[in-house]
């Protein structure tokens, strides 16, 4: 079985800092590991994801989040923060033998301050 | 449409009704999944199709729920005698395959009173 923890349910940051979002996972089998942000009152769009390739996966919107295999750990990270990246955003894992489906952690809701 | 559409956006149901829950994939996607997202939550998987086949309902929280895709395009979410519990967000997603990226629908909110 797979789960994932992140930590912090809310982050707070200012314009132009760095944005730090946790994500630690448990996985039996080696994961596909994968960021979605979540504006109000829409679906969840994909930031990034890894797939067994490179340790460090760049995504859109400047995010970019490294696989530690050591720490099973998957940070999502931003060097400057934008008002626009207000948003909730969740770390989900998947296995290969599970068509797919995805397990959420609980979110963590990012506060842009100016 | 170029995305995933669900219908209705918003569904206020008495506690006992039954409702119906419509999400249109993107053409062509041959997987679609639905996830309910409780408020505060993370979306929790309910359910898996390949086409019209449904390969996975071990997400389904009880045999209330009930999910079909008859020609393995649009699916519908059916709940009967709707609980308090039930109230949520369902999310539709549907991906070319299983492992490829899941394009997520807007979601419909269902509250129960």
């Amino acid at each position: 079985a797979q789960s994932v923890t992140q930590l912090g349910s809310h982050v707070s940051v200012s314009e132009g800092a760095l944005v730090l979002l946790r994500c630690n996972y448990s996985s039996s089998v080696p994961p596909y590991l994968f960021w979605y942000v979540q504006y109000p009152n829409q679906g969840l769009q994909l930031l990034l994801k890894y797939t067994s390739a490179a340790t460090l996966v760049k995504g859109i919107n400047g995010f970019e989040a490294e696989f530690k295999k050591s720490e099973t750990s998957f940070h999502l990270t931003k060097p400057s923060a934008h008002m626009s990246d207000a948003a909730e955003y969740f770390c989900a894992v998947s296995v290969t033998d599970s068509w797919g489906k995805l397990q959420f952690g609980a979110g963590t809701q990012v506060v842009v301050t100016p | 449409g170029a995305g995933v559409s669900q219908s209705p956006r918003y569904k206020v149901a008495k506690r006992g009704q039954d409702v119906a829950l419509r999400c249109d994939p993107i053409s062509g996607h041959v997987s679609l999944f639905w996830y309910q997202q409780a408020l505060g939550q993370g979306p929790e998987f309910l359910t898996y199709f390949q086409n019209e086949a449904q390969l996975d309902k071990s997400g389904l929280p009880s045999d209330r729920f009930f999910a079909e895709r008859p020609e393995g395009s649009v699916s519908t979410l059916k709940i009967q005698r709707t609980q308090q519990e039930d109230s949520a967000v369902y999310l539709c997603a549907s991906s070319f395959t299983g492992v490829n990226e899941q394009f997520f629908g807007p979601g419909t909110r269902l509250t129960v009173l």
